[in-house]
């Protein structure tokens, strides 16, 4: 699975738009990006994933620009309920039956402000 | 809620002993993972299961061990528990192995060792 590179911190105030980058250079044509996000001791929460194509949910909006090297994970109105540690993963389809871990980085620890 | 279930939520316990942590996958979820969380070493992948099978090993000591029972919950079993065995133990599940399914994670269990 391809390494990311993610920013250690972030600041965000509440109700703005919050950006997280990350940045995948040697993902490849069958490698998904996936965002987590973990609050305090919580279980990693999933947020949103994708190949190609820009993704949204009730959560974020997933930006992955066109040659696939890079993505942005945006929060759209943050509060101070996203305050979390964000992980960006790549991982490949892989075939039923094979194994499918994830593999977590440090992270960006996002910290939303009043 | 995830759906995915973790008993107990914390555990104490010594030195050299042995415990056993549970996870209950999310109704129809075939495939069942295990994580540690340490301070120092971050989220790290321990062991995969898919129907009862193990499918993929990653950084697990020969003192653990774990299995998928024919309800498709799991166990975590440590034995000849050391400090540096303190950690938050998660559990995650995908509905099965492969494709691009994301994992949900339980909201794990605190295994302290004094």
């Amino acid at each position: 699975d391809a390494k990311t590179t993610q920013p250690p911190s972030m600041d965000c105030a509440e109700g703005r738009a919050a950006n997280l980058p990350c940045n995948h250079s040697t993902i490849s044509g069958n490698e998904y990006v996936y965002w987590y996000r973990q609050i305090h001791s919580q279980g990693p929460q999933y947020i949103i994933h994708g190949l190609k194509n820009n993704e949204t949910n009730e959560m974020a909006s997933l930006i992955i620009t066109e040659d696939r090297k890079s993505s942005t994970l945006i929060l759209p109105h943050a509060t101070l309920r996203d305050t979390a540690v964000y992980y960006c993963i790549v991982r490949g389809w892989v075939g039923a039956g094979t194994a499918s871990k994830l593999t977590f980085g440090t992270g960006t620890r996002l910290q939303v402000t009043l | 809620d995830s759906g995915v279930t973790q008993t107990p939520k914390h555990l104490i316990t010594a030195t050299g002993q042995r415990v056993t942590l549970r996870c209950s996958p999310r109704s129809g979820d075939l495939s069942v993972y295990w994580y540690q969380q340490s301070l120092d070493q971050g989220l790290q992948f321990l062991i995969q299961y898919y129907n009862g099978e193990e499918r993929a090993k990653g950084n697990i000591l020969e003192r653990f061990s774990a299995q998928q029972f024919p309800d498709l919950h799991s166990e975590l079993n440590l034995s000849s528990l050391e400090l540096g065995d303190s950690a938050l133990y998660f559990c995650a599940s995908s509905p099965w192995t492969g494709g691009s399914y994301e994992q949900y994670f339980g909201p794990g269990t605190r295994l302290t060792v004094t």
